[in-house]
Parts: structure tokens; C-alpha cells; sequence
């Protein structure tokens, strides 16, 4: 099965500076990649998603990427704030959207 | 957007109760739900499947008989843990998805503690 792995387990910037949160995959068929941001006590919220057919995505101070041959993508955060402080979690999954299979989560804090 | 609901937000029961959760998709038709389960500070665990009108499917190491999950009409799935116990405490979350998937939402989450 699919195994998604995510890094680092915490990170901690100083706000107005940039986050960078790394995800890999196992399964070249996975095809959907979804990253979600959970506030604490709070169900995951979808900030960012990205489809296999594309490389890159943006959405104001968000973008993922996407490697397919290396199976890898990952979140960057520009321009910081104190609210972005949450965990985010990567995931990956197959066209019919059926399992998504997460990654371990990464706590940002972000640093006034 | 899309909205799913969870209730309770929180529980709190004895050891050997039954607890019942339920998940609420509030604008669109969860033809699919799938129920999480998530320990402090660790990922989202999937614990089964379900599809209305049929029975769920369950993750393996799930047992079936302790969570009974019912999905019943398009806009309503129900987890029910019976004969709680400690160990069973945990923060669960559902999340919804229509027939195509373009809709993709979690709930808020429940936090159950079995004392």
C-alpha cells in the first residue's frame, strides 16, 4: 500500500520568513495530493491541493509542488504569519479519492 | 463551501457505556464517509469505510463489533463505540465525499474520554 512520509515533525520560523514542509510517496499511483492545516481540537481544514498533471500550484501565500518522478511535493508558506501556527498534514491518494493516506504531520510555529 | 458537522464536539463517558457519534453533511450528498481516528499529536488513523446504504468496511486491526458505523441516508453516517473503555479515548473525525469526490470535507472532530 502506500506509505507517505513527512518532514520535519516540527518547525519553527520567525514570522515574514518562509516554511518549506516535505512529503514523499511509494505509490506511482497516486495521483491526488491534498495538504491540510489542523488547529488544535480542530478537524483538518483543505488549504492546498494538486493533481498529478500539474507541477506546481499556487493560492496566495501557499504553493505546492509536485516531483511525480521523484514522488515527492511539498507546502511552501511565504511571508509568515502567528495564525499560520498549526499542524499540517500531507496526504496522497488515487483518482477515485477513496484512501488518503497521511503523513505524519508537521507542528509550525511561527514566531512573532 | 461545504460543510461537514460533527455531534458531540465532546464526550465524556464510563467504562462499558456506548457512545454515539454522528456526521452531518450539511450542503452536499456524502455518498461516501470515511471515520477517522487520531491520538495526540499523531496522524489521522482511517478506521473504515462507509457507502450509503451499505455496510461499512473496516480497516484492518478494527474491530467491527466495538465500532458500529451506520450510513443510512446521503447527509447522515454514525460511529458508535460501545463498551467504551480508556483506551478508546481519542479525537474522532469523519470526513465526507460526493459520488465524484470533487467534495472532500472533514468534520470538526469528536473528542471522546472514557473514564
Amino acid at each position: 500500500g502506500e506509505n507517505v512520509e513527512q518532514h520535519p515533525s516540527t518547525l519553527s520560523v520567525q514570522e515574514g520568513d518562509s516554511a518549506v514542509i516535505k512529503c514523499t510517496y511509494s505509490d506511482s499511483a497516486s495521483n491526488y495530493f491534498p495538504w491540510y492545516k489542523q488547529e488544535l481540537g480542530k478537524g483538518p481544514q483543505l488549504i492546498i491541493d494538486i493533481r498529478s498533471n500539474v507541477g506546481e500550484k499556487k493560492d496566495q501565500r501557499i504553493a505546492v509542488t509536485l516531483n511525480k518522478t521523484a514522488k515527492h511535493f511539498s507546502l511552501h508558506i511565504t511571508e509568515t504569519q502567528p495564525e499560520d501556527s498549526a499542524v499540517y498534514f500531507c496526504a496522497a491518494s488515487t483518482a477515485n479519492f477513496n484512501k488518503f493516506y497521511f503523513g505524519s504531520g508537521t507542528k509550525l510555529n511561527v514566531k512573532p | 463551501g461545504a460543510v461537514v458537522s460533527q455531534h458531540p464536539s465532546w464526550v465524556i463517558c464510563k467504562s462499558g457505556t456506548s457512545v454515539k457519534i454522528e456526521c452531518r453533511s450539511l450542503d452536499f450528498q456524502a455518498t461516501t464517509m470515511f471515520w477517522y481516528r487520531q491520538f495526540p499529536k499523531q496522524s489521522l488513523m482511517l478506521m473504515a469505510t462507509s457507502n450509503e446504504g451499505s455496510k461499512a468496511t473496516y480497516e484492518q486491526g478494527v474491530e467491527k463489533d466495538k465500532f458500529l458505523i451506520n450510513h443510512a441516508s446521503l447527509t447522515l453516517s454514525t460511529l458508535t463505540v460501545t463498551s467504551a473503555h480508556p483506551e478508546d479515548s481519542s479525537f474522532y473525525i469523519c470526513r465526507g465525499s460526493n459520488s465524484r469526490g470533487a467534495e472532500q470535507f472533514f468534520g470538526p472532530g469528536t473528542r471522546l474520554t472514557v473514564l
